[in-house]
């Protein structure tokens, strides 16, 4: 069974603070993504990786970084939380590098608020 | 930029009936197009993937993909209360993708199933 698996299901942080949001997929996905999804402008990419060492921005990267250490954990780094930045953060892993196999799979969320 | 569209809603049917969801997206190049389903506080979940023009059926759910009129849309027969959520249409692939894997998602349709 497919699983992707997010360390925190609800946050809450400072302004100012760092802040670490950790995903691991166990299905030995090349691709991971980073999305955020907000009311009315639904998800949007913030950074993805092909491959561990790898990281391409995406299309919102402005204020996050991401570290690809091993394959199977991505994670997405707040460098210094802005209340702009609460949201719904979501996961996602699939193994495609064509068209086949691109359907992603969704860890389960974690909703940040900073405060 | 890519862009996926969809009608936000909410869509109201009665149970029984068919729900009928829409998709149109810009990138001609497209090959790839997905279904999620979301419930309210969830992490989005897999339903249906096409790449073909046509049709393809999975048991209550039907999706259609029209290239030449860039639209893609699923059919729910027999709609169920539980299946009241929003769906997410997702496209990947194409001319813009550059080779990003990454999915392009509309910002949701709203189901409502009325018992």
């Amino acid at each position: 069974d497919v699983k992707v698996t997010q360390s925190s299901r609800y946050l809450v942080k400072r302004t100012g603070e760092k802040v670490f949001l950790e995903c691991v997929q166990d299905m030995d996905h090349e691709n991971m993504f980073w999305y955020r999804q907000d009311p009315g402008l639904g998800l949007r990419l913030i950074y993805f990786s092909y491959d561990v060492k790898m990281k391409e921005k995406g299309d919102i990267p402005e204020g996050y970084s991401v570290s690809r250490e091993k394959k199977e954990r991505f994670s997405l780094i707040l460098e210094s939380a802005s209340t702009n930045q609460t949201s719904m953060y979501l996961c996602a892993s699939h193994t495609g590098d064509r068209v086949e196999g691109t359907e992603a799979f969704f860890g389960q969320g974690t909703r940040l608020t900073v405060v | 930029q890519k862009e996926v569209e969809q009608n936000s809603g909410p869509l109201s049917v009665p149970e029984g009936a068919i729900a009928s969801l829409n998709c149109t997206y810009s990138d001609r190049g497209s090959q790839s197009f997905f279904w999620y389903r979301q419930y309210s506080g969830k992490s989005p979940e897999l339903i249906m993937f096409i790449y073909s023009n046509g049709d393809k059926e999975d048991g209550r759910f039907t999706a259609q993909l029209n290239k030449a009129s860039q639209y893609v849309s699923l059919l729910i027969r027999d709609s169920q209360p539980s299946d009241s959520a929003t769906y997410l249409c997702a496209v990947g692939g194409g001319a813009l993708d550059t080779g990003r894997r990454a999915l392009t998602f509309g910002s949701g349709t709203r189901l409502q199933v009325q018992p």
